[in-house]
């Protein structure tokens, strides 16, 4: 089975430094990674995947994520915050049939001015 | 391009009340279906998912069902609401053998 990790619910930055949202998964076998965003009273949109060659993977609004096997990590990040990245951030393993996803609770960015 | 659709938006609901929820999809054949569940200030909680037509498996025991009587069509029901029914729930579609989940707009779900 496996699980997702985020660390931090909340995470605050300032307009212009830099995003780190943290993810750590536990899989058996060789994972898909997901990171999605939601805004408020909306579904979940896709930002970046990985699924196998390059480890580090670029999205959408400037996002990217880089995989590290190593330390079972697929952290988030973006060199500029923008106050319209304000949002909840979800990050996700499958590695099953029917691609399932196993979701973590989320991390809630907050950006200020 | 491929669109999901969930209806309604905004649903309240008295407690012992039927509860149906729809979510269709356009623009592709033979999708895997979902339903989640997300409670205020928690995660997202998989209730059912469907590989194909009157195929579904539900993932937690509990108040609710899920029926597919069409490729594209997925459907959320409750004979009975409970209080902790209420949540926020989403429909998403997968292509088969790939992992990338697309999400509908959700329905805000209150039972009073």
């Amino acid at each position: 089975a496996q699980s997702v990790t985020q660390l931090g619910s909340h995470v605050s930055v300032s307009e212009g430094a830099l995003v780190l949202l943290r993810c750590n998964y536990s899989s058996s076998v060789p994972p898909y990674l997901f990171w999605y965003v939601q805004y408020p009273n909306q579904g979940l949109q896709l930002l970046l995947k990985y699924t196998t060659g390059a480890t580090l993977v670029k999205g959408i609004n400037g996002f990217e994520a880089e995989f590290k096997k190593s330390e079972t990590s697929f952290h988030l990040t973006k060199p500029s915050a923008h106050m319209s990245d304000a949002a909840e951030y979800f990050c996700a393993v499958s590695t099953g049939t029917a691609s399932k996803l196993t979701f973590g609770t989320g991390t809630r960015l907050q950006v200020t001015l | 391009s491929q669109t999901i659709h969930q209806w309604p938006a905004t649903l309240v609901q008295p407690v012992g009340s039927p509860l149906s929820l729809e979510c269709t999809v356009e623009g592709t054949s033979n999708p895997n279906l979902y339903w989640y569940r997300q409670a205020a200030g928690r995660g997202l909680q998989l209730l059912f998912y469907s590989v194909g037509i009157g195929q579904i498996s539900s993932e937690v025991p509990q108040n609710l069902s899920a029926s597919r009587p069409q490729d594209r069509q997925f459907i959320l029901s409750s004979k009975k609401l409970l209080l902790s029914d209420s949540g926020f729930y989403l429909c998403a579609w997968s292509v088969r053998s790939f992992g990338d989940q697309y999400f509908g707009p959700g329905t805000r779900l209150l039972v009073l």
